[in-house]
């Protein structure tokens, strides 16, 4: 049980364009889904908490226009990079976490290079 | 504020040894702790977590850690680890009820040497 997907798993795009990345809960109702930022060798940064249904709450420093999510549903939540630059190449991950809301799971991650 | 504290980057251990990853937290609130193991070029795999209850948790892959509220620790062990056990492991910290964010340490890579 607790099982959260990412699509795409790795997408290359060029400088300018944007890319769209979901992630879903398989077999949970996620209450709340979590985006994170992860570096080469470094921790993840959470960039920002999204509730079903309402906006997302963007964690200081994360330009909110920038990195659109959307929680439509209690099993989907996108992320999109605008206007994508090669600075935004990175690792994204996103979890949920169900009704009690207290243990996060976490998808496989999206690798996302920009020419 | 919380925060986590993982003060061993890198760990190096034979195969069959046992290990202590170790976790500080600081927190004035109650909190919840947790453990994941990443993989290359995958997401976090949850171990184990401590809500409330017994101090000492099992996980799974014969991982356990145990909540020393005095100590303010959260220390990870395995008593015989194996060469798919090389990893990114992640102490994570969480205590405010209503939006559960995570704080992570940095990490601590684990290899097992054979």
């Amino acid at each position: 049980g607790a099982v959260v997907s990412q699509h795409p798993s790795r997408v290359i795009c060029k400088s300018g364009t944007s890319v769209k990345i979901e992630c879903r809960s398989l077999d949970f109702q996620a209450t709340t889904m979590f985006w994170y930022r992860q570096f080469p060798k470094q921790s993840l940064m959470l960039m920002a908490t999204s509730n079903e249904g309402s906006k997302a709450t963007y964690e200081q420093g994360v330009e909110k226009d920038k990195f659109l999510i959307n929680h439509a549903s209690l099993t989907l939540s996108t992320l999109t990079v605008t206007s994508a630059h090669p600075e935004d190449s990175s690792f994204y991950i996103c979890s949920a976490s169900g009704t009690l809301g207290e243990t996060q799971y976490f998808g496989p991650g999206t690798r996302l290079l920009v020419l | 504020a919380q925060s986590v504290t993982q003060l061993d980057s890198q760990v190096p251990v034979f195969e069959e040894a046992p290990v202590e990853l170790r976790c500080n937290y600081s927190s004035s609130v109650s909190v919840y702790l947790f453990w994941y193991v990443q993989y290359p070029n995958q997401g976090l795999q949850l171990l184990l977590k401590y809500l409330s209850g017994s101090t000492l948790v099992k996980g799974i892959n014969g991982f356990e850690a145990e909540f020393n509220k005095s100590q303010t620790s959260f220390h990870l062990r395995k008593p015989s680890v194996h060469i798919s056990d090389t990893a990114e492991y992640f102490c994570a910290v969480s205590g405010r009820p209503g939006t559960y964010k995570y704080i992570f340490g940095t990490g601590t890579r684990l290899k097992v040497l054979a």
